[in-house]
């Protein structure tokens, strides 16, 4: 039983491109949520997702980010015009329903901006 | 301002004693989680603790919660050194139930 797959594991990009970062949650769970951690910080919620719903966006920087997850396939998180700032670890983590359940974690994207 | 805040920042001791790791937080709380994450992995999930509850046993892990205070432990007994990693505490209030707040995570050594 798979966990929550992310890929790509480092993302390499140049200021001012784009950073599209997949996550697969676990089988089963249709909740999805991303969050992204600073060096030697803790992770920042920015958003929680359900299958083709935007739930709770409140995490997400107004301009630049967004973030979908589509019927079928995984969820992305799409970065666009990445500036030096942007560069974090990535992570999702999945449920398999509301309120009151764990929720499993990817091993996460680190995006690096040159 | 950080939901929750783990204390101390960081802890070194030596292998078979025990961890002890505190977490406070500010708002009413759904339920309380704790987390490990070793070093370029992401986290894996311990124990969650509702608010209702008090305590939890998982294995070598004994976690306590006193909404009172707004504050939780975690303790680690017969400390191995494969425990060595960074361990959050994350929050997930009653209005916000998905969202969790995590602390700034205390980074645990043990020495063989």
């Amino acid at each position: 039983n798979a966990g929550v797959m992310q890929n790509p594991r480092h993302l390499v990009r140049r200021r001012g491109q784009e950073a599209r970062l997949r996550c697969s949650p676990m089988k089963g769970h249709s909740h999805v949520y991303w969050y992204r951690q600073l060096p030697e910080e803790g992770l920042k919620f920015m958003v929680y997702l359900q299958k083709e719903n935007i739930i709770d966006e409140s995490g997400m920087p107004k301009e630049r980010f967004s973030a979908e997850f589509p019927k079928e396939g995984p969820s992305i998180l799409r970065i666009q015009q990445v500036v030096r700032g942007d560069s974090a670890a990535y992570f999702c983590a999945s449920s398999s329903q509301e309120g009151n359940q764990p929720q499993h974690f990817g091993d996460g994207t680190r995006l690096s901006i040159l | 301002s950080q939901q929750g805040e783990e204390d101390p920042q960081a802890l070194s001791i030596q292998e078979g004693e025990n961890a002890t790791m505190n977490c406070s937080y500010k708002t009413s709380i759904n339920n309380l989680q704790w987390y490990r994450q070793n070093s370029g992995r992401g986290l894996v999930h311990l124990i969650l603790i509702r608010s209702n509850e008090r305590e939890k046993h998982s294995g070598r892990l004994r976690v306590t919660l006193d909404t009172s205070k707004k504050s939780s432990s975690l303790l680690i007994t017969a400390s191995r050194a494969a425990d060595t990693a960074s361990y959050f505490c994350a929050t997930a209030t009653i209005q916000g139930a998905q969202k969790l707040v995590f602390g700034q995570g205390t980074r645990l050594t043990i020495n063989p």
